[in-house]
């Protein structure tokens, strides 16, 4: 199975700050890889896949970047409605292993 | 609109079986394939398998293999999840979601609201 290890596991922030999260998969995974955000109580919800591809809706201050086992969600000018759990997913292969979660919170 | 409704909590006894229902409703059911993941309290996802609608065909992650069952009823638009023998390490709630496509990528939208089951002597 493939690993998808996501640091930091949580970080605290301001509005307005700039974000990074990473992800990094045990092999190549090309550039087959999924981001969600996730609310307290709520279903997930897919921000990015294909690595880099914005989600019909979502606003434009989050992207995504990487390939191979290396990837990067960015959000820049964080919001109060982004404070939340995210997670990459890997969607080369089965099992569709997620990351273990980064929990952005409020500074 | 393009939802998934799943059906409410459950509270099973250990090595009690569980049968989750979600609906889906405005798009065209047979073109789509589905998934479930589920998630335990305060930990992260984790993938458990998918089928698709219009030809049943299924994969289910090792893990669960010899005690799930994924099933899509294409007259009611809706698909099921059975979860056998469950033990404690089963309580979370449970995703439904739908495997859409995008430039050659397939991704997890929409998700249903989870279902809690709660697994408890």
């Amino acid at each position: 199975d493939i690993q998808m290890t996501q640091s930091p596991s949580s970080l605290s922030a301001f509005v307005g700050d700039r974000v990074t999260i990473t992800c990094r998969a045990s092999q190549s995974v090309y550039t087959y890889l999924s981001w969600y955000q996730q609310k307290p109580g709520k279903a997930p919800k897919v921000l990015i896949f294909g690595a880099n591809i914005l989600q019909s809706g979502v606003p434009s201050r989050f992207s995504g970047s990487g390939s191979g086992t290396d990837f990067t969600l960015t959000i820049n000018s964080l919001q109060r409605e982004d404070f939340a759990t995210y997670y990459c997913q890997q969607t080369y292969n089965t099992p569709r292993t997620f990351g273990q979660g980064t929990n952005v919170e409020i500074k | 609109q393009v939802q998934l409704v799943q059906s409410g909590a459950e509270v099973k006894k250990p090595g009690a079986s569980v049968k989750i229902s979600c609906k889906a409703s405005g798009f065209t059911f047979t073109d789509y394939g589905f998934t479930w993941v589920r998630q335990a309290p305060g930990q992260g996802l984790e993938w458990m398998g998918w089928t698709g609608a219009n030809n049943g065909d299924t994969n289910y992650a090792r893990k669960f293999q010899d005690r799930v069952t994924m099933t899509t009823d294409t007259s009611t638009t809706t698909l099921y999840l059975e979860l056998r023998s469950l033990t404690s390490g089963d309580t979370a709630v449970y995703f439904c979601a739908r495997i859409a496509w995008g430039s050659g990528h397939n991704y997890f939208d929409p998700w249903g609201q989870g279902t809690l089951v709660t697994v408890s002597s």
